[in-house]
């Protein structure tokens, strides 16, 4: 079954530390990709997403993902988190054209000040 | 551009009762997707409406249902709830053509006592 994957439920880290979050899905199509976030008592924002062409994908707040084809992975970095990037995250894909967008279960990101 | 709105914003229902919850997507948005939030699962995706026509379903019970009017707003309708059945309900609308992203509304939590 297609499904998306986040291994990281729960992540602590130190403000200035750098971040990724893993993101894999299960699909040999043709995929779009896409990374929301749910800042506390707020809703869904996108924070990025790719289509197509460069596999580099820039968004908001600093925050990049790479999406690698051979690895089915689509994984959210930014060098340096703030505490104001406390939020829960989730990755989410389309793996057919017309079809309906999957998410991951969410990566709860709590920064330390 | 007003953004999605989801009515209403908290309710409490007890178990056995049913309940109808209102999304009113971007204007000029044809596509209006339900999905159910919950700590242990994550969203989880209930269905997609386009032009008032169910266009995808997820793997929820019959007793979910949902309906979509004219004017492209949106209702979903739980039926004899269950304790299970609490959680935050998000209505994401898109222009439903193609490959689009969706624009969250802030949800409708549900408690069921």
């Amino acid at each position: 079954a297609q499904s998306v994957s986040q291994h990281n439920h729960h992540v602590i880290l130190s403000e200035a530390a750098s971040l990724e979050l893993g993101c894999n899905y299960s699909y040999g199509g043709t995929v779009n990709l896409f990374w929301y976030v749910q800042y506390p008592g707020q809703h869904l924002q996108l924070l990025l997403k790719y289509f197509s062409g460069d596999p580099l994908v820039k968004g908001i707040k600093g925050f990049e993902a790479e999406f690698i084809k051979s690895k089915f992975s689509f994984n959210l970095r930014k060098p340096s988190v703030q505490w104001s990037d406390t939020a829960e995250y989730f990755c989410a894909v389309i793996m057919n054209r017309d079809d309906k967008i999957i998410f991951g279960k969410g990566t709860r990101l709590h920064i330390l000040p | 551009k007003a953004g999605v709105t989801q009515t209403p914003r908290y309710l409490i229902k007890t178990r056995g009762q049913q309940v109808t919850l209102s999304c009113s997507p971007i204007s000029g948005h044809r596509s209006v997707s339900w999905y159910q939030q919950t700590p242990g699962q994550g969203l989880q995706f209930l269905f997609e409406y386009f032009s008032e026509t169910q266009r995808n379903k997820g793997n929820f019970p019959g007793r979910f249902s949902g309906r979509q009017f004219s004017n492209s707003r949106s209702e979903m309708n739980v039926s004899t709830l269950e304790l299970g059945d609490s959680a935050l309900y998000l209505c994401a609308s898109s222009s439903g053509e193609g490959l689009t992203e969706a624009f969250f509304g802030q949800g409708t939590r549900l408690t069921v006592v």
